[in-house]
């Protein structure tokens, strides 16, 4: 069980506007930046967001984050057939012992 | 251009000692701020953090498998080495390193390596 928790799936039609929420505490995305990772199918996973609302380059501006007290929140628009993944937010948490945590990951399916 | 390739063997019995290499290139670990994690992710389950040395040798690891894991560095061969002892069959998993700033995110990853524990 994580101590980050998302929606195991969610799903909209091509073209829509998808958000996937990111839950934690006040030791771990209260105080830390979340970050956030898509995984394709088979293949690794993949900085979509940092520093709770930073794109890296060459990433659309289809994809946004934000936080707000100790959740966080993803958002897609115009979504496509190939936005279909996991996607899985990530923080640090320091309760009792520094340690990196990562959500339990959302399935996102494009119907 | 970054880049991270996990190596080490795909199957280890129970019991035995897991050594996993990642060698990278396009950053130094000797720069400041820079780190090394590695996560995995079992077939069909969620990703989980296991451990991070940054440039200073500060380590860092999951609370929950410390007493089996190591992390290491070999500045001068663009390596990072990660064992973990004593495997059990719920250890089996795809195992990732990636590349990280000051450990606020993972920007880089590796393709990972599928490592299955049987007898």
């Amino acid at each position: 069980q994580s101590v980050l928790t998302q929606p195991p799936s969610v799903s909209a039609a091509p073209g829509q506007k998808v958000t996937i929420s990111c839950s934690g505490s006040s030791s771990n995305i209260g105080n830390n930046y979340v970050s956030w990772y898509q995984q394709l199918p088979g293949t690794a996973p993949k900085l979509l967001i940092y520093d709770n609302n930073k794109r890296p380059s060459g990433i659309p501006d289809r994809f946004s984050g934000s936080k707000s007290g100790t959740s966080a929140t993803l958002g897609i628009t115009g979504l496509q057939t190939g936005d279909e993944a996991d996607y899985y937010c990530g923080t640090w948490d320091s309760s009792l012992s520094d340690l990196w945590v990562f959500g339990g990951g959302t399935k996102l399916t494009v119907l | 251009q970054i880049t991270l390739k996990e190596s080490g063997p795909t199957l280890v019995k129970p019991t035995q000692t897991l050594t996993l290499t990642c060698t990278f290139s396009g950053f130094s670990l000797s720069t400041s701020g820079v780190g090394v994690g590695w996560i995995r992710q079992p077939p069909g389950k969620a990703l989980e953090w296991l451990a991070l040395i940054y440039w200073n040798d500060d380590k860092r690891y999951s609370p929950s498998l410390k007493s089996r894991l190591t992390i290491t560095k070999d500045t001068s061969k663009n390596q990072v080495v990660l064992t973990m002892t004593n495997m059990d069959p719920v250890d089996t998993a795809t195992y990732y390193c990636a590349h990280t700033q000051f450990g606020w995110y993972f920007d880089y990853w590796g393709q990972g390596t599928l490592v299955t524990v049987s007898s």
